[in-house]
């Protein structure tokens, strides 16, 4: 199975900061990386596939770049409803295989 | 909008058997494949397996092959998941998602893009 790593495992940052999230693969999986945000106690929602494509009616603010084994979930001015956990998910090969979440606060 | 609507919270005791239901609307059923994905308390995201809406060919994630079925029945637009033996590692929150995958074989062009609520199974004796 491919492996998924997400740096930082937590990240504290104010409405207003540019972030940025990070994702590593265990191999290359060329552009399949999807990323999907989770608020407490709620279902994961996607906001970006295929490494840079935004799903319809997710603000602008976020972005996602990335190929081969890096890729990078940018969010470019906080925004109070942004704080969340972020997961990258690669569907290059089954199973798809998710990163361990990256918790902003 | 896309809806999918997840069957309520079950309790059971070790070495029994759960069935979570997933009704979908308002798309197109057999266009798409419906994933299962669990999160265990205060873990990560695992994905369990996927089954075409057109065809029902079913994958399943190697950890649980063998004690799991997932069913897709087109005239309600309903996929299923029965877990069986059930272990008290088996607690989580289960979700279904909408899959791109309408074919049963693996398609690396794929995302979950709607979810439903979540359905909390819980193993204790």
């Amino acid at each position: 199975d491919i492996q998924m790593t997400q740096s930082p495992s937590s990240l504290s940052a104010s409405v207003g900061d540019r972030v940025s999230i990070t994702c590593r693969a265990s191999q290359s999986i060329n552009t399949y990386l999807n990323w999907y945000q989770q608020e407490p106690g709620k279902a994961p929602k996607l906001l970006i596939y295929a490494a840079s494509n935004l799903l319809s009616g997710v603000p602008s603010r976020f972005s996602g770049s990335g190929s081969g084994a890096d890729f990078t979930l940018t969010i470019s001015s906080l925004q109070p409803e942004d704080f969340a956990t972020y997961y990258c998910q690669q569907t290059y090969s089954s199973p798809p295989t998710f990163g361990g979440g990256t918790r902003l606060e | 909008q896309v809806q999918l609507v997840q069957s309520g919270g079950e309790v059971k005791k070790p070495g029994a058997s759960v069935k979570v239901s997933c009704k979908a609307s308002r798309y197109t059923f057999t266009s798409y494949g419906i994933s299962w994905v669990r999160q265990a308390p205060g873990q990560g995201l695992e994905w369990l397996g996927s089954i075409s809406g057109y065809n029902g060919k079913t994958k399943y994630a190697q950890q649980i092959q063998g004690r799991v079925t997932m069913t897709a029945d087109t005239s309600t637009t309903t996929a299923s998941l029965e877990l069986r033996s059930l272990r008290s590692d088996d607690t989580a929150v289960y979700y279904c998602a909408r899959d791109q995958d309408a074919s049963g074989t693996y398609s690396n062009v794929n995302y979950f893009d709607y979810w439903g609520q979540g359905t909390l199974v819980t193993v204790s004796s």
